[in-house]
């Protein structure tokens, strides 16, 4: 199957700091991303939608000026969390969907474990 | 409103016997469900998928999936499980004609010796 890969896989950071997060589709093009964040013994929450080209799409109440998203080409969509605080502290996960008008197949990067000090 | 629910956050079965992971949904139209693992610390894996067609489906590793469409369910299971396959598992539902999943609670599966 496709394979998506997460840097860093984890991060330590103080607070106030900026962090970025890279996903990457390692054969596959895609031109749509997620990003999610999961707490602990959680489920995923979708946080945004990242477009090649175009903005990213965020879901409610999700603040777009502290996660910050771009989709530089094909292969690449990074998270920056600006400012971050003990609260950001989060596994963030990416995923990209397989070809496809339909999306029926999403491939998941390993995470990326941020802790916020 | 689509939602996906898993009733048990946790599953226990002894290795060698069958195990049932189950998952309701709520959709408008025609459901994509899916079932992913999730190993400790680690991304979602694919198991497999209910698009159209066979109302059983076979996936990854020795799981199937049985689509009900009277009970709203897509319960995922396995005739013989491992303990190897103690992890995390999530079902979901894709939203609308976008690309978005929608996941349920999870549900851990522990599959003791």
């Amino acid at each position: 199957g496709a394979v998506v890969s997460q840097h860093p896989s984890w991060v330590i950071c103080k607070s106030g700091t900026s962090v970025k997060i890279e996903c990457r589709s390692l054969d596959f093009q895609a031109t749509t991303m997620f990003w999610y964040r999961q707490f602990p013994k959680q489920s995923l929450m979708l946080m945004a939608t990242s477009n090649e080209g175009s903005k990213a799409t965020y879901e409610q109440g999700v603040e777009k000026d502290k996660f910050l998203i771009n989709h530089a080409s094909l292969t690449l969509s990074t998270l920056t969390v600006t400012s971050a605080h003990p609260e950001d502290s989060s596994f963030y996960i990416c995923s990209a969907p397989t070809a496809g008008a339909t999306y029926n197949e999403q491939f998941f990067g390993p995470g990326t474990r941020l802790t916020v000090l | 409103a689509q939602s996906v629910a898993q009733p048990e956050d946790q599953v226990n079965v002894a290795e060698g016997n069958p195990l049932t992971v189950k998952c309701t949904y709520s959709v408008s139209g025609n459901p994509y469900l899916f079932w992913y693992v999730q190993y400790p610390n680690r991304g979602l894996q694919f198991l497999l998928k209910y698009i159209t067609g066979d109302n059983l489906v076979k996936g990854s590793y020795g799981f199937e999936a049985e689509f009900n469409k009277s009970q709203t369910s897509f319960h995922l299971k396995k005739p013989s499980a491992l303990v190897s396959d103690s992890a995390l598992y999530f079902c979901a539902v894709k939203r609308g004609n976008t690309g978005k999943l929608i996941f349920g609670q999870g549900t851990t599966l522990q599959v003791k010796p």
